[in-house]
């Protein structure tokens, strides 16, 4: 199993420019969360999806959508990026919402230019 | 809302030393409390989920105690390494399902 899975593993964008990040998992978990990695702010969330059709904001949500494809795939979308979003962008999944184990992905290294 | 602390935020220890890592969280109406290890540039690893009713889960020379009483979770290193060099965090949920809440995290280094 790959367990999580995340693409691409680096981006450069300009200010301005859209792109989405990809996110798989295979173990047929029904939760999956999106988290960015700041030096001395830490991790903090982003966005999750509870269950297939369902999404939420967490903590950091502005700038951001998500869309839950299906069970396995859940992509965060920057609509018009800005260096404040230049971090790290961790996906995770669960088995489910209940307070279950949490498994990370390599994750993507973004820089806003 | 649940804020989580780790303590001390670096350590550096000679190899073989069994060690200690400590976080702290605020809110102790929590059902779980999950360890996990950073290494540079990578993703993050699940060491350790510890459940409200447990007080103590073991992997290999991994020990980590829950006290909820006291608002406080130990990571227990036994026999230190010099690859259990690494950033480690413990993350717990709030009030609200599974979104988790982690703390700044220890880096720790073990010297050969």
């Amino acid at each position: 199993n790959a367990g999580v899975t995340q693409t691409p593993k680096f981006q450069v964008l300009k200010t301005g420019q859209s792109m989405t990040l990809q996110c798989a998992q295979d173990m047929n978990h029904n939760s999956m969360y999106w988290y960015r990695q700041d030096p001395g702010m830490g991790l903090r969330l982003i966005y999750y999806s509870a269950s297939e059709g369902t999404t939420d904001k967490g903590e950091v949500p502005n700038g951001y959508n998500v869309s839950r494809l299906n069970k396995r795939e859940f992509s965060l979308r920057l609509e018009s990026a800005a260096p404040s979003q230049t971090s790290v962008y961790f996906c995770a999944s669960s088995e489910g919402w209940a307070y279950n184990e949490q498994f990370f992905g390599p994750g993507t290294r973004l820089t806003v230019l | 809302k649940q804020e989580v602390t780790q303590i001390p935020a670096a350590l550096s220890v000679p190899e073989g030393e069994n060690l200690v890592l400590n976080c702290s969280f605020t809110d102790s109406a929590i059902y779980n409390l999950q360890w996990f290890r950073q290494d540079p540039g990578k993703g993050l690893t699940s060491l350790l989920l510890i459940q409200s009713s447990q007080r103590e889960q073991t992997s290999g020379r991994l020990n980590a105690s829950l006290d909820k009483s006291s608002g406080r979770s130990t990571l227990y290193i036994a026999a230190s390494q010099p690859g259990d060099s690494a950033t480690y965090l413990c993350a717990a949920p709030g009030d609200a399902g599974n979104m988790l809440t982690f703390g700044g995290g220890t880096r720790l280094m073990v010297k050969p």
